[in-house]
């Protein structure tokens, strides 16, 4: 099995700052990487696929970069609705999901 | 535009079958794409259980296979999830999605609200 782990586990800043989360996988996932929102009581929206394909309606504020084993989601300037629980989730072999980063308002 | 919904008994017994529905609207279930589900314990991450492509051909979380069954109603536009012999540990938030993708190299958009099945006696 895949693990993917992400980092931090936490991370505080004031709306408006660049947010850089990471997810690193245990062996290569080549591009086969995705990112999602969650925010209480909702159920996850898919942000980006294999690694950098932002999803439909999705702001441009929101990219994604890297390939085989470490990935990085970057919020380019915060906005208030963005905090959240994000989670990267790998496609290459079977499918497992990262522990999640919380982004919360500092 | 596709939409899921979740619907099913919150409360199961363990050693029971656990049974829940997913109904799509915006799409005919039997013209394309897989279905899946997906599920996650309260305050934990998520877990992919399995999907099935429209045709029928199922996939399966390795670790779940052997208690896991998801098929199709084409005539009522809808998928299901039966989990079998459930303990506490398959206390969950259950959501269904649409998985997109190949085979078992799916990402899943979109996703339904989601359901907590709470197994206890």
């Amino acid at each position: 099995e895949i693990v993917l782990t992400q980092s931090p586990a936490t991370l505080s800043l004031f709306p408006g700052e660049r947010a850089t989360l990471s997810c690193r996988a245990s062996q290569s996932v080549s591009i086969y990487l995705a990112w999602y929102q969650q925010k209480p009581g909702q159920a996850p929206r898919l942000l980006i696929h294999d690694a950098s394909n932002r999803a439909t309606g999705i702001p441009a504020r929101f990219s994604g970069s890297g390939s085989g084993t470490d990935f990085t989601l970057t919020i380019s300037s915060l906005e208030p609705e963005d905090f959240a629980v994000y989670y990267c989730q790998q496609r290459s072999n079977w499918s497992t999901f990262g522990q999640g980063t919380r982004l919360e308002i500092k | 535009q596709v939409q899921l919904q979740e619907s099913g008994p919150g409360l199961v017994k363990p050693s029971e079958t656990l049974s829940l529905t997913c109904a799509v609207s915006g799409y005919s279930i039997g013209s394309g794409y897989y279905w899946g589900w997906i599920r996650q314990p309260p305050g934990k991450g998520l877990e992919w259980i399995g999907h099935v492509y429209h045709s029928g051909s199922t996939y399966y979380n390795p670790s779940l296979k052997s208690r896991v069954a998801i098929s199709l109603d084409t005539s009522k536009n809808q998928f299901s999830l039966k989990l079998s012999s459930v303990t506490a540990a398959d206390t969950a938030v259950y959501y269904c999605a649409r998985p997109l993708g190949d085979y078992v190299r799916v990402w899943f958009d979109p996703w339904g609200q989601g359901t907590l099945v709470t197994v206890s006696s």
